[in-house]
């Protein structure tokens, strides 16, 4: 069975650009979540999406946005990107709340 | 807000050399606490769930228990190849999101 596929593995881009990060869930699971993981500090909450809706978000700024598909897939959009938004994102998928969740390899991203 | 304190920060450890990580949570309920491991520029890989205290989990060379303030994994006898970063994070029966600790860095010298 095919793990959580999350693509690029890395990216590069420059301040204020906008990216976009790609996370297929494992077959079967229909919760997908976002976490930021800063260098030499643990995964930070971004979002969760459930059934295509948003179920939690966390403490970040308006510039971060993500969506559901009707197959589950999810996408992590970030706007006007800053040096600060240099981070590991990872993508977590899940049946749902409490079944635990499996990571992905995550999507390496720094600005410059 | 659910707080998860992990120490120590680093640790490093003689082949061999048994030791214990700990993690303290607080959280307003708890229906589950996790432990990953995760290696260099890799995601976290799945260890344990823990559900309620007094809840034990064995797997290899490493155990984790859980009370209703922290939780220990403990590694018995470890190997180089258990050096990584050793993630605790917990969830809570309102929420739908993990909570995670800043990490044990381990190292296992041969």
């Amino acid at each position: 069975d095919a793990g959580v596929t999350q693509s690029p593995t890395h990216l590069i881009k420059t301040r204020g650009q906008h990216v976009t990060l790609r996370c297929s869930p494992i077959s079967g699971h229909k919760s997908v979540s976002w976490y930021q993981q800063v260098l030499g500090q643990g995964p930070q909450f971004i979002f969760q999406y459930y059934e295509k809706e948003e179920r939690g978000r966390g403490n970040f700024p308006d510039r971060f946005s993500a969506r559901q598909f009707p197959n589950y897939s999810s996408e992590l959009n970030v706007n006007a990107l800053l040096l600060g938004d240099s981070a590991l994102y990872l993508c977590a998928s899940s049946l749902d709340a409490g079944y635990g969740y499996t990571f992905g390899s995550g999507t390496r991203l720094t600005v410059v | 807000e659910d707080q998860v304190t992990q120490s120590p920060e680093a640790l490093r450890l003689q082949e061999g050399e048994s030791s214990s990580l700990n993690c303290s949570y607080t959280v307003s309920g708890l229906r589950g606490l996790f432990w990953y491991r995760q290696d260099p520029g890799k995601g976290p890989e799945f260890l344990f769930t823990l559900y309620s205290a007094g809840e034990e989990k064995e797997k290899e060379r490493l155990k984790a228990t859980l009370t209703k303030k922290e939780s220990f994994l403990h590694i018995t006898a470890p190997k180089p190849e258990d050096s990584a970063t050793y993630l605790c994070a917990v969830e809570e029966t309102s929420g739908s999101r993990l909570t995670f600790g800043e990490g044990t860095q381990l190292t296992v010298n041969p």
